[in-house]
């Protein structure tokens, strides 16, 4: 069972283009993490957020936790192709260690 | 200062051989994690380890799986009697100490198995 469901699966878009990734779950996790993985390497620490509402920048990249802690959304704005990659998000539980993963959604930003 | 490191990064074996995988966690993480990522699927936990504290092996899939770490260093996972579906990248994390549940892993570049 997934429990974290990203949408959309696949994304190819045109370099300068807006575009918003989303991370959604049933469960409350006590942080969310959002990872960048390219083909052949492991995947890259972006960013966590922990707090219900919270809205982090990193550069073109703003990253947000809902409200309740159950969902994220990842916007990229003007993206570029060294954006290209496999964004993965994942979700840990209070009690927990383990990062529970979605699928991730693949990026292809062409120039 | 060095990230997780892991090898071989590619072992290509046959079906019923066993294998033997190698993770060297960041510098002073007590805790160290394997995932598993199979293709077209998000990562899947198999084992953690902290400290010198029982690993959690309720991820590992079947008995063929096992891992050991040494102290606070490295770890190895072995699969024994490999299955075509063991194919997939092993990752292997490192965490040190949590500030506020953040738990934030990170993770080296992989071993691609391929069982054939």
């Amino acid at each position: 069972t997934q429990l974290l469901e990203q949408s959309p699966q696949f994304l190819s878009i045109q370099e300068g283009e807006n575009l918003t990734v989303y991370c959604n779950s049933s469960s409350v996790f006590s942080s969310l993490q959002w990872y960048r993985q390219e083909p052949g390497e492991g995947p890259v620490l972006l960013v966590t957020v922990v707090t219900g509402g919270e809205v982090k920048k990193l550069k073109r990249l703003t990253f947000q936790f809902g409200d309740a802690r159950k969902d994220s959304s990842l916007h990229i704005t003007a993206a570029q192709p060294g954006d290209t990659g496999l964004y993965l998000c994942a979700g840990s539980f209070p009690s927990g260690y383990a990062l529970n993963f979605g699928k991730g959604t693949s990026l292809l930003v062409t120039p | 200062g060095a990230g997780v490191s892991q090898s071989p990064s590619n072992k290509v074996t046959e079906k019923g051989k066993d294998v033997e995988l190698r993770c060297d966690p960041i510098s002073g993480h007590t805790a160290l994690y394997w995932y598993r990522q199979r293709l077209g699927q998000g990562l899947e936990f198999l084992i953690y380890f902290q400290g010198n504290s029982a690993p959690d092996k309720s991820g590992l899939p079947s008995d063929r799986f096992s891992a050991e770490r040494t102290g606070e260093s490295v770890s190895t996972l072995t699969i024994q009697r490999t299955q075509q579906e063991d194919s997939a990248v092993y990752l292997c994390a490192s965490r040190g100490p949590d500030r506020e549940g953040r738990n934030e892993q990170f993770f080296g570049p992989g071993t691609r198995l391929t069982v054939l």
